[in-house]
């Protein structure tokens, strides 16, 4: 979707390292999703943010969305190997919460 | 059951068939949602029920797409006349409440495959 923006598009980092992915929105987001994807596979829900500046963590993954509510990033501390896979943002750009946009993905490769 | 269930995970058809793909929510999901992924993108939006009421079926690609959920469970996706164009894996997604400010599960989904 050209409405919201991830970079990069894929990334590769070596084990025990950080690694950052970026969100953004041409317009203000009512609510941002970030989900995990393995090939072939359905969407695993991570971390969902609605309020401006929020931010979530859930064992070594960061997810923050801005006062602006236009950009959010996921920082991932320490990288494993179980932290590869394909990394989704999508967002609410309406006050229907029924239709999500979602970006084009990162691809994130851990190598040891 | 636990999870979302798609089925079936792959289906290959021949251009011009007709297809229908199923989903099973998560049992008491009030809200069920398709979206289309094509290789290498993010999901599409396709269409949103609401129990049985489709609420937004402004993402269909065409008139040849159509999707029900009579009872407000099981939601069928059906392609008509498929074409090559409409290969992708087709995701279903249910949420607990009204809309998406909950968290969302997703199925394993379908890979639509059109020869």
């Amino acid at each position: 979707s050209q409405e919201l923006e991830q970079s990069p598009q894929s990334l590769i980092v070596q084990e025990g390292k950080n690694l950052t992915i970026n969100c953004t929105s041409s317009k203000t987001l009512y609510g941002l999703y970030w989900y995990k994807q393995k090939y072939g596979e359905g969407l695993i829900f991570l971390m969902m943010l609605q309020k401006g500046g929020e931010e979530k963590s859930h064992e070594k993954i960061t997810a923050k969305l801005d006062e602006k509510k236009q950009q959010s990033s996921l920082h991932i501390t320490a990288s494993q190997p179980s932290h590869a896979g394909i990394y989704l943002c999508g967002a609410a750009l309406t006050d229907s919460w029924g239709k999500l946009q979602f970006g084009a993905g990162t691809q994130v490769v851990v190598t040891p | 059951g636990a999870g979302v269930s798609q089925s079936p995970r792959y289906k290959v058809a021949k251009r011009g068939q007709d297809v229908a793909l199923r989903c099973d929510p998560i049992s008491g999901h009030v809200s069920l949602f398709w979206y289309q992924q094509a290789l290498g993108q993010g999901p599409e939006f396709l269409t949103y029920f609401q129990n049985e009421a489709q609420l937004d079926k402004s993402g269909l690609p065409s008139d040849r797409f159509f999707a029900e959920r009579p009872e407000g469970s099981v939601s069928t996706l059906k392609i008509q006349r498929t074409q090559q164009e409409d290969s992708a894996v087709y995701l279903c997604a249910s949420t607990k409440l009204g809309a998406f400010n909950t968290e969302a599960f997703f199925g394993q989904g379908t890979r639509l495959t059109v020869v």
